[in-house]
């Protein structure tokens, strides 16, 4: 299978905390793409991450890239409840037009 | 900002049933998806499609599906005879480019298979 793994598959933190997820993957990729799934609704993108990258920020996000582990980390910091949601990377791969998600890690942020 | 629609949000129909899921993907964008999430489950790629032909496909995608952009707006997924196991989110997502470009998604259609 192409599909990649996030770890944990779920994490409760309190508000204010920063939460931590991990993605690996097991092919070489153009690119590492994070997405947010709120309940019921759509993917949202949330940031991109080129195979000659290896961190990237976007307001409280910080995502890091290691091409040799193929593996991926997204940190939320300074989480707020409206944080709660499904968090899924995606790998867009270097030959296929396609783009495989993770399994995704469900975050619960307790006010 | 620019969104991508899915029509109708909630489909009902009975197996062997033949259902078209609508997607109205955003207007300057060239690649089009379909992918597919048995609830709260993962999300399953299900066929890529550009310049009027399907580029990839997964093996989810077999026989009983086909996709379509009858006109310049819409993109359709037709599954000709429905089973249970159909039973699932369906999403369509759109592009700018292929490569390094984010996927823009709908909010689904949930399709509930009886």
């Amino acid at each position: 299978s192409q599909q990649g793994e996030e770890d944990p598959q779920a994490l409760s933190i309190q508000e204010g905390e920063n939460a931590t997820m991990n993605c690996s993957y097991k092919t070489s990729i153009n690119n590492l793409q994070w997405y947010r799934q709120n309940s019921g609704r759509g993917l949202v993108h949330l940031i991109l991450i080129r195979s000659n990258e290896r961190e990237k920020h976007s307001g409280r996000l910080r995502v890091t890239l290691d091409t040799s582990k193929k593996s991926s980390s997204l940190l939320i910091t300074a989480s707020r409840a409206a944080d709660t949601a499904s968090y899924f990377c995606a790998q867009d791969m270097n030959r296929d037009d396609k783009i495989i998600f993770g399994n995704g890690t469900r975050v619960h942020i307790l006010p | 900002e620019p969104e991508v629609t899915q029509t109708p949000s909630h489909q009902v129909t009975q197996m062997g049933q033949e259902v078209i899921l609508r997607c109205v993907p955003i207007s300057n964008h060239l690649y089009f998806y379909w992918y597919r999430q048995i609830l709260g489950q993962k999300v399953e790629f299900l066929v890529s499609f550009y310049n009027n032909e399907i580029s990839e496909k997964s093996e989810i995608f077999d026989d009983q599906f086909s996709v379509e952009r009858p006109d310049g707006s819409n993109f359709t997924l037709k599954i000709r005879s429905t089973k249970l196991e159909d039973s699932a989110m369906y999403f369509c997502a759109s592009s700018e480019v292929q490569g390094n470009s984010p996927l823009h998604f709908g909010n689904g259609t949930r399709l509930t298979v009886t």
